[in-house]
């Protein structure tokens, strides 16, 4: 079955560190690749995602992602995390069924000042 | 603006009194769908709907109902609720099939307790 693996359930970082959050999923055919954020309290939004072209994804508030077809992996990245970057990340894939989005669970990101 | 719209913000009820949580978007959205989010398990898909009057379930459908009688609203019915559906539902829709690398605009969501 589809799936997609998320790594880090929990990463506390302090402010200026580098963030990595790993994303990998099985599916062996074309996909769709999306980061989502939940900020405290607020719904998920759209942080990147790759639908074709360059591998390297630029998205909002400086994250970027890069697809590695032959790792099966979509890892999240930022240089420089802010306080403002806590939040839980979702990494999901559409994995050729243009029905459904597949979740990871979740990474839960502290961001101390 | 364009948004989802679901109301209630927070709800809590008792066993088996039936209850809607609806959803409306404006943006002309084909796609609409119904998730619930748990700790430790993620997002997981209850129903979605690819267009007016096509509704399909979704990875835990049971227990909740949907219609898409207008391409705007997607109601999520609770017949008979119980506490194992306590627990905070989005309604996310998208401009069209999912394969097209369309992103999800998701409501605020709603926080169901079921007593």
């Amino acid at each position: 079955a589809q799936s997609v693996s998320q790594h880090n359930h929990h990463v506390i970082l302090s402010e200026a560190a580098s963030l990595e959050l790993g994303c990998n999923y099985s599916y062996g055919g074309t996909v769709n690749l999306f980061w989502y954020v939940q900020y405290p309290g607020q719904h998920l939004q759209l942080l990147l995602k790759y639908f074709s072209g360059d591998p390297l994804v630029k998205g909002i508030k400086g994250f970027e992602a890069e697809f590695i077809k032959s790792k099966f992996s979509f890892n999240l990245r930022k240089p420089s995390v802010q306080w403002s970057d806590t939040a839980e990340y979702f990494c999901a894939v559409n994995a050729g069924n243009n029905r459904k989005l597949i979740w990871g669970l979740g990474t839960s990101l502290a961001v101390n000042p | 603006e364009a948004q989802v719209t679901q109301n209630p913000r927070y709800l809590i009820t008792v066993t088996g009194k039936k209850l809607t949580v609806t959803c409306s978007q404006n943006m002309n959205h084909e796609y609409m769908s119904w998730y619930r989010q748990d700790p430790g398990l993620g997002l997981r898909q209850i129903y979605y709907s690819m267009n007016v009057e096509v509704t399909d379930k979704g990875d835990v459908p049971e227990g909740y109902k949907v219609s898409r009688k207008e391409k705007r609203n997607f109601p999520l019915i609770l017949e008979s609720p119980s506490p194992n559906q306590t627990s905070l539902y989005f309604c996310a829709s998208s401009l069209s099939n999912l394969g097209q690398g369309e992103k999800l605009f998701f409501g605020s969501g709603t926080q169901l307790s079921v007593l």
